[in-house]
């Protein structure tokens, strides 16, 4: 099974900066299928990105995925009040597919 | 507009029994692989991270379970009432969880999600 680890565990930033999450998988992911989500407060977790770069109908450009191999990263480029909430990365390339812990997105 | 609607969630002793249905309309269900995807209660009002559950393929002739649910959940389809369901036996007390639909390989529409719990 491929462990996904996300760090930081939470990052305090103010809206307009720029935040930068990683995920770091444990064996190379398969076809770079790795995908981000955002998960708000009593809400369904919703898809930013997936096969690591490739925005999500709908999704602000704003958000951008990069990476492959064992090593993904998400990047807001300028924090909008609405982005504050928890993220996670999943990898679906390989079965049993898994999700990272998250990096909970906070308000400085 | 893409929908899916899980019911079935409830309260449930250890060692029983519960059935989630997840209604999909909106698209057309039959082109598409499912999944069940869980998330734990955490402290306070918090909640603990996603747990991925459950795999079946768009005809429903490949399947696969996590490890922790592999004997006790059964996945299935119906593609002719736009239907996806989890069959839970042996319900433990750490099968409590919000329980998500979720459709695509990766997970391009999730439903609101239903709250089973396990408790005596």
């Amino acid at each position: 099974e491929i462990v996904l680890t996300q760090s930081p565990g939470t990052l305090s930033l103010s809206p307009g900066e720029r935040a930068t999450l990683s995920c770091r998988a444990s064996q190379s992911v398969s076809s770079s299928y790795l995908a981000w989500y955002q998960q708000k407060p009593g809400q369904a977790p919703r898809l930013l990105i997936y096969v690591a770069s490739t925005r999500a109908p709908g999704i602000p450009d704003r958000f951008s995925g990069s990476g492959s191999g064992t090593d993904f990263t998400l990047t807001i480029s300028r924090l909008e009040p609405e982005d504050f909430a928890v993220y996670y990365c999943q990898q679906y390339g390989n079965s049993p597919r898994s999700f990272g812990q998250g990096t909970k997105l906070e308000i400085k | 507009e893409v929908q899916l609607v899980e019911s079935g969630g409830g309260l449930v002793q250890p060692g029983g029994s519960l059935r989630l249905s997840c209604a999909a309309s909106g698209f057309t269900f039959s082109n598409y692989e499912m999944h069940w995807v869980r998330q734990a209660p955490g402290k306070g009002l918090e909640w603990k991270g996603l747990e991925w559950v459950s795999y079946i393929s768009s005809s429903g002739s490949t399947i696969y379970y996590a490890d922790s649910v592999k004997g006790r959940f059964t996945i299935s389809r119906d593609n002719a009432k736009n239907s996806l369901y989890l069959q839970m036996n042996s319900l433990r007390a750490e099968d409590t969880a919000v329980y998500y639909c979720v459709r695509g390989q990766a997970g391009s529409k999730w439903g609101q999600g239903s709250l089973v719990t396990v408790s005596s």
